[in-house]
């Protein structure tokens, strides 16, 4: 079992639409978590933490569940800059051990 | 302030040659961790030193070798080049060995071996 599965897509959505991203992870020593955006040929770069609670910033919403150890991210009215890789990492943030990326799943918003 | 800065931005070299990357994480970081990321994959963790030690070490064949200078600066080494080596390498900084806030990445060496 891979380590952070996440469906791949693509997703296909247009302007306006809410879509839902889901994670699973099987670590279950795993205690940070994070959603990054990656464009095209670009590198990396951390969209939101996810905590335990659920937290929000604008039109994302990230959700844990580690009972279920599932992570989702939800985009409410995606634009066309929405467009992307979004990539679930999971860390047991323990010294020397690294971020755990899934393959990313690729959203793609049309006009 | 400036971000991670990583040279070369992109790379062409041949089978069996070796290959030195280099890093530069941001200013005040002290932990410089690589990832190799394949088309088509998430990154995956080659190395993470701190103060000049290796911290962690990932799945990868001891062609792979990096290590950290007295400002931080780090290098990744690649020997006996592969087909299989090409891939975006990215090199993160953080304050300290945990992840709890996440790294910040630098964008990229693209390294192609033909």
């Amino acid at each position: 079992r891979k380590e952070v599965e996440q469906d791949p897509g693509p997703f296909n959505v247009p302007e306006g639409a809410t879509v839902a991203f889901n994670c699973t992870y099987s670590n279950s020593a795993s205690q940070s978590f994070f959603w990054y955006r990656q464009d095209c040929r670009k590198e990396p770069k951390l969209l939101m933490s996810v905590y335990s609670s659920g937290n929000e910033d604008g039109r994302f919403t990230a959700q844990l569940n580690r009972a279920s150890q599932y992570i989702s991210l939800l985009i409410r009215d995606s634009k066309l800059s929405d467009s992307a890789t979004y990539l679930c990492v999971v860390s047991t943030n323990q010294a020397g051990t690294a971020l755990i990326f899934g393959k990313g799943t690729t959203l793609s918003v049309s006009s | 302030d400036a971000g991670v800065t990583q040279s070369p931005t992109h790379l062409i070299k041949t089978r069996g040659q070796q290959v030195t990357l280099r890093c530069s994480p941001i200013s005040g970081h002290k932990s410089v961790s690589w990832y190799q990321q394949v088309l088509g994959q998430g990154p995956q963790f080659i190395f993470q030193y701190y103060e000049k030690e290796e911290r962690g070490r990932g799945n990868f064949p001891d062609r792979f070798s990096a290590r950290q200078f007295p400002n931080y600066s780090s290098e990744l080494n690649v020997n006996a080049l592969l087909l299989g080596d090409s891939a975006l390498y990215l090199c993160a900084s953080s304050w300290e060995t945990g992840t709890i806030y996440g790294y910040t990445f630098g964008s990229g060496t693209r390294l192609t071996v033909v």
